[in-house]
């Protein structure tokens, strides 16, 4: 089965700029998660969908960060205006419920100037 | 609080030296306990998982870990190591059951293979 696909892989920004993320879940997985991982520690959880709803958004720093899967399956994740400390890789995770094991794509490395 | 720690950075091992990597957690319910690897650029690929049962689990590539309430502690292990096994190794707690799936990742260790 094809795994979690994400895009881009690489970007590089100024601060201030804006920046958004695409994830592709595992088909017919109906749990999705974006993670933040910085230089030197491990992921950190932002968000969590259960289909096209949000179930855990604690972590999200709101005034700049959003997240969206209209349909339930594919999402997008966006920093608007990034920061420095934004720096970091932005993982995808899918899993086929809640309570199951969480697949990871490759992540996006996110640079900003 | 939540938490998970894993106490070694960066370990160096020997091709087809043993190898343990450590890794202790808090957590207030019942956790379920996940080692994952990464590779340099890519996403985390997961080892074995444990919530209950047997408290000695196999994983994939010949790693296994061990689950040990009394020391909050859920260590990985390989009898040898393979260059290929370089890499860094991430333990990981999360919930059972519920709609959160939130998990808990320590910081990582680090692992090089020597010839």
């Amino acid at each position: 089965e094809a795994g979690v696909a994400q895009s881009p892989r690489y970007k590089i920004i100024e601060k201030r700029q804006s920046v958004a993320f695409w994830c592709n879940p595992i088909s017919g997985h109906a749990t999705l998660y974006w993670y933040q991982q910085i230089l030197g520690q491990g992921p950190k959880l932002l968000i969590q969908f259960q289909n096209n709803g949000v179930v855990d958004d604690s972590q999200l720093p709101k005034d700049r960060f959003s997240a969206e899967r209209l349909k339930g399956v594919d999402s997008t994740l966006k920093i608007q205006p990034a920061k420095l400390e934004d720096s970091a890789v932005y993982l995808c995770a899918s899993s086929l419920e809640s309570n199951q094991p969480q697949h990871f794509g490759d992540g996006t490395r996110l640079s900003i100037l | 609080a939540q938490s998970v720690t894993q106490p070694d950075i960066h370990i160096t091992v020997s091709e087809g030296a043993s190898l343990e990597l450590r890794c202790n957690y808090s957590y207030g319910a019942t956790p379920y306990l996940f080692w994952y690897v990464q590779s340099p650029g890519q996403g985390l690929q997961l080892l074995l998982k444990y919530f209950s049962g047997d408290t000695l689990v196999q994983g994939i590539k010949g790693f296994e870990a061990e689950f040990k309430r009394s020391q909050s502690s859920f260590n990985l292990r390989k009898p040898s190591v393979h260059w290929s096994d370089a890499a860094e190794y991430f333990c990981a707690v999360g919930p059972y059951g519920g709609a959160t799936n939130k998990l808990i990742f320590g910081t990582g260790t680090l692992l090089a293979v020597q010839p």
